[in-house]
């Protein structure tokens, strides 16, 4: 089975910081994502990744970056921490385009 | 319809009831059609990838169809027990020529069975 490890449950922060939260698979997939839950909104995707040293933005990348070096980590970074980047993580990988998504557990990060 | 959407928003089931709903979705630069189930304090589960117009799909008690053509799929669960009980996520992969493979998610369907 494919296991996606995220780093963190839960996670607090303070306004301004700059905050990592980290992504591992374990199936040496070439494509991983990371999307951000709200009430009442779809998974959104922030950023995804084809291959290692690449990236391309998702719908809502403002206020993030990632960072692919290995092929099994992604990391996503909140370069100024600020109260609406509270929310639910979510980091995905997948083999190719015709196969589902496999899910981490989520991060759930609030931002004080 | 503009983005995926999943209707109803929330559900409250008897045990034993069979259910569905229905996940609309625009037909055009269609590619694929993905059905997850994400249950409280754990990660989200695939459970079907549907491609073709008139796909049926079928996991236990659960089975999905698919209309490319209109723009829907519909998630069936039958004899619901409180295990099914979890949000039902659907999202709609499309093809652009211009920015290639795109893929959005539906707010979901909760579900709750009650014993």
């Amino acid at each position: 089975d494919v296991k996606v490890t995220q780093s963190s449950r839960y996670l607090v922060k303070r306004t301004g910081e700059k905050v990592f939260l980290e992504c591992v698979q374990d199936m040496d997939h070439e494509n991983m994502f990371w999307y951000r839950q709200d009430p009442g909104l779809g998974l959104r995707l922030i950023y995804f990744s084809y291959d290692v040293k690449m990236k391309e933005k998702g719908d809502i990348p403002e206020g993030y970056s990632v960072s692919r070096e290995k092929k099994e980590r992604f990391s996503l970074i909140l370069e100024s921490a600020s109260t609406n980047q509270t929310s639910m993580y979510l980091c995905a990988s997948r083999e190719d385009s015709n196969q589902p998504q496999h899910f981490g557990d989520g991060t759930r990060l609030s931002i004080l | 319809i503009l983005n995926v959407e999943q209707s109803p928003q929330s559900l409250h089931v008897q045990e034993g009831d069979s259910t569905n709903f229905t996940c609309s979705f625009p037909s055009s630069n269609f590619y694929a059609l993905h059905w997850y189930r994400w249950e409280t304090a754990k990660s989200p589960e695939a459970l079907f990838v549907m491609t073709l117009n008139g796909d049926e799909k079928k996991k236990g008690r659960i089975s999905a169809t698919l209309n490319t053509k209109e723009g829907y799929s519909y998630l069936y669960i039958k004899g619901s027990q409180p295990e099914d009980s979890a949000t039902y996520l659907c999202a709609r992969r499309a093809y652009y020529p211009n920015t290639g493979n795109q893929f959005y998610f539906g707010t979901g369907t909760s579900l709750t069975v009650i014993p």
